[in-house]
């Protein structure tokens, strides 16, 4: 069954401290791993997909790897308005949908 | 505004009441999900639409569950006899293709 955890639950971090979070993952045939960011009351937000082990997108603080068990988002000098929940998502499967998401990291950067 | 478009974005009804949600996708996306997403949990997979296909209802969580999108279009999710366990925000999202998904703000629906 393909199964994906984020780890840690919740994060508090200070303005400019960084660090990473962690998606780890067990699927068959992963077509691609998606990073989202969920501000409350609001849909998730589109950041990145990441296709092949090795590959890295950046934008702004955040940078999105990827290896063939887990994914990490990297957030370098994260400021209050990085708060959020992350969510990591994967598609496997040879056809249709087949989204299955992370419960999602809570991120919380304090000034 | 050129996103996905949900209404209501609040519902409460009673228990037993069926409710109707509504999404609007981004013009021009062929496929179309559906999810729910409980308080602290991950979102949980209803329906997918793409094209003309039938539709993936593999999510729906039982027969009281239903989803429909006219035109390729619109869609529309019902919930028949609502109970308290559906409480829970819908969320719906669109995507060209095998592209990300865009998605909503999504429906609170809270059962009374």
């Amino acid at each position: 069954e393909d199964q994906v955890t984020q780890s840690p639950e919740a994060l508090r971090l200070q303005e400019g401290e960084s660090s990473s979070l962690n998606c780890s993952y067990t699927v068959s045939g992963l077509r691609g791993l998606f990073w989202y960011r969920q501000d409350p009351g609001k849909g998730p937000e589109f950041l990145f997909t990441l296709y092949s082990a090795g590959e890295e997108k950046e934008k702004e603080r955040l940078k999105a790897t990827l290896t063939k068990k887990e994914s990490f988002l990297h957030i370098t000098a994260p400021k209050p308005e990085d708060s959020a929940t992350y969510l990591c998502a994967v598609q496997a499967g040879n056809y249709g949908q087949n989204f299955v998401f992370g419960p999602g990291t809570r991120l919380s950067v304090l000034p | 505004g050129a996103g996905v478009s949900q209404s209501p974005s609040n519902k409460v009804t009673e228990k037993g009441k069926d409710v109707e949600l509504r999404c609007d996708p981004i013009s021009g996306h062929t496929a179309l999900y559906w999810y729910r997403q409980s308080l602290g949990q991950g979102l949980e997979f209803l329906i997918y639409f793409q094209g003309n296909s039938a539709p993936d209802k593999s999510g729906l969580p039982s027969d009281r569950f239903s989803a429909e999108r006219t035109g390729g279009s619109v869609s529309t999710l019902t919930i028949q006899r609502t109970q308290q366990e559906d409480s829970a925000v819908y969320l719906c999202a669109s995507s060209l293709g095998a592209r990300p998904q865009h998605f909503g703000d999504g429906t609170r629906l809270s059962i009374l």
